[in-house]
């Protein structure tokens, strides 16, 4: 069991640029959620695939937001023309059942 | 709206008492508790979960849980501190009929020896 891998860890990147981050879940794990963290609070809920289905999102994502899943396995983030906001760690779980195994994350610097 | 709330930015406690971290609750529907657990530079870990049944719940590292239904609360508790205990702590609710999971603020855990 490798555990839940995250790339890259770090991302430094000018305002209105894009990125993508990586996620790999445990391999048997079909449930894959996004999140995102700021300092000082708990992870946000972005979305949830089940599989390569995305069944869930969050109304604070915007349309600069998107995620993909297009295997079942891994799963990818992207983040259109970035704003400064959008600093903050960027975290991955999977999951079989009810609890969540999360990755290192990604942390995102926008300047 | 549904919310998680960690009253307590941090709690201090002198090793070998017992520990309390608060974490109470608003949800439509049935609610499915969890505590997660992050120490510094390490991801979140799973610490324990509630779905249903058994009101108290054990799980790793002899942490405990109590789910409370009429005072919606889900406080997390350990009979004896450790040092190594110290670490920032996330109650995490998520409800019936919807994938998602909502966490607190967390709740920094001091044990002083």
């Amino acid at each position: 069991d490798t555990g839940v891998s995250q790339d890259p860890r770090h991302k430094i990147t000018k305002r209105g640029q894009n990125v993508t981050f990586r996620c790999d879940p445990i391999s048997e794990h079909n449930r894959l959620y996004w999140y995102r963290q700021t300092l000082g609070q708990g992870p946000e809920f972005l979305t949830y695939f089940q599989n390569e289905a995305q069944l869930e999102k969050s109304r604070l994502l915007s349309d600069r937001f998107s995620a993909e899943r297009p295997k079942g396995s891994f799963s990818t983030l992207e983040i259109q023309r970035t704003e400064q906001g959008d600093s903050a760690m960027y975290l991955c779980a999977s999951s079989a059942s009810y609890e969540q195994y999360f990755g290192p994350g990604t942390r995102l610097t926008v300047t | 709206a549904q919310s998680v709330a960690q009253p307590e930015d941090q709690v201090n406690v002198a090793e070998g008492n017992p520990l309390t971290v608060k974490c109470t609750y608003s949800v439509s529907g049935n609610p499915y508790l969890f505590w997660y657990v992050q120490y510094p530079n390490r991801g979140l870990q799973f610490l324990l979960k509630y779905i249903t049944g058994d009101n108290l719940v054990k799980g790793s590292y002899g942490f405990e849980a109590e789910f409370n239904k009429s005072q919606t609360s889900f406080h997390l508790k350990k009979p004896s501190a450790l040092v190594s205990d110290s670490a920032l702590y996330f109650c995490a609710v998520r409800w019936s009929g919807t994938y998602k999971y909502i966490f607190g603020t967390g709740t920094r855990l001091k044990v002083l020896a």
